[in-house]
């Protein structure tokens, strides 16, 4: 059964820290992961990742993904009180079509 | 979550009684999902469909049927509601993974459903 898991579950942190959320996965016939942010409603799409050591960048958040070791980060620099939100990670199996998720890691971001 | 519509929105029913929910799309894709969200967990599959009249369990799909009998609509039902099944329901709606080569997923604006 394919497997997502996030650290940390949660994060404080103040405006202007950097952070990194982590995201390691166990699945068959991978195709790409993905990551998420969700602001109380629905998830809205920020990466997808298919290849290893490829940085994919937006404004002060990027992310890479390392296919040998299975896992992900995501660093977000000069946080702000807007990035306050749930960060999921997704892993997609081709073969099923199919998404699974990581718990999720909460960031609180203090002004 | 323009193209994607979920109804009802909000639901409060007791226990026992049949619930469907509803996913509405605009945007022709093949795939759609149903999962839920619970406190401390993330989303988890209940039932998808890559196509008209084909549907798939996910990990949680007991309790739960899905019908698609049109491409644009989703239907999730419960047939006699649990208080377990006190949820946050999202649709969400995908093109062809094995295509793109991705999955980037496209949610509803979840429908909260509360069994009492």
């Amino acid at each position: 059964e394919d497997k997502v898991v996030q650290s940390p579950l949660s994060l404080v942190v103040h405006e202007g820290d950097t952070v990194t959320l982590n995201c390691s996965y166990e699945v068959t016939n991978f195709r790409s992961l993905l990551w998420y942010k969700q602001e109380k409603k629905a998830p809205t799409f920020l990466f997808m990742l298919t290849s290893s050591g490829i940085e994919k960048k937006s404004g002060r958040l990027s992310s890479i993904l390392d296919k040998k070791e299975l896992f992900s980060i995501l660093n977000i620099t000069a946080t702000q009180t807007g990035d306050s939100a749930v960060y999921l990670c997704a892993v997609l199996n081709t073969n099923a079509g199919k998404s699974t998720f990581g718990d999720g890691t909460t960031l609180t971001v203090k002004p | 979550d323009a193209g994607i519509t979920q109804s009802p929105r909000h639901k409060v029913t007791e226990t026992g009684t049949p619930v469907t929910l509803r996913c509405h799309q605009t945007e022709n894709h093949r795939y759609m999902y149903w999962y839920r969200q619970d406190p401390g967990h993330g989303l988890r599959l209940i039932h998808y469909s890559y196509g008209v009249k084909d549907t798939d369990k996910g990990e949680v799909s007991d309790g739960y049927s899905v019908s698609r009998s049109k491409t644009e609509d989703f239907l999730l039902t419960l047939e006699s509601a649990t208080s377990s099944q006190t949820s946050v329901y999202f649709c969400a709606i995908s093109e062809s993974p094995g295509l793109s080569g991705a999955n980037v997923l496209t949610f509803g604006a979840g429908s909260r459903l509360t069994v009492l």
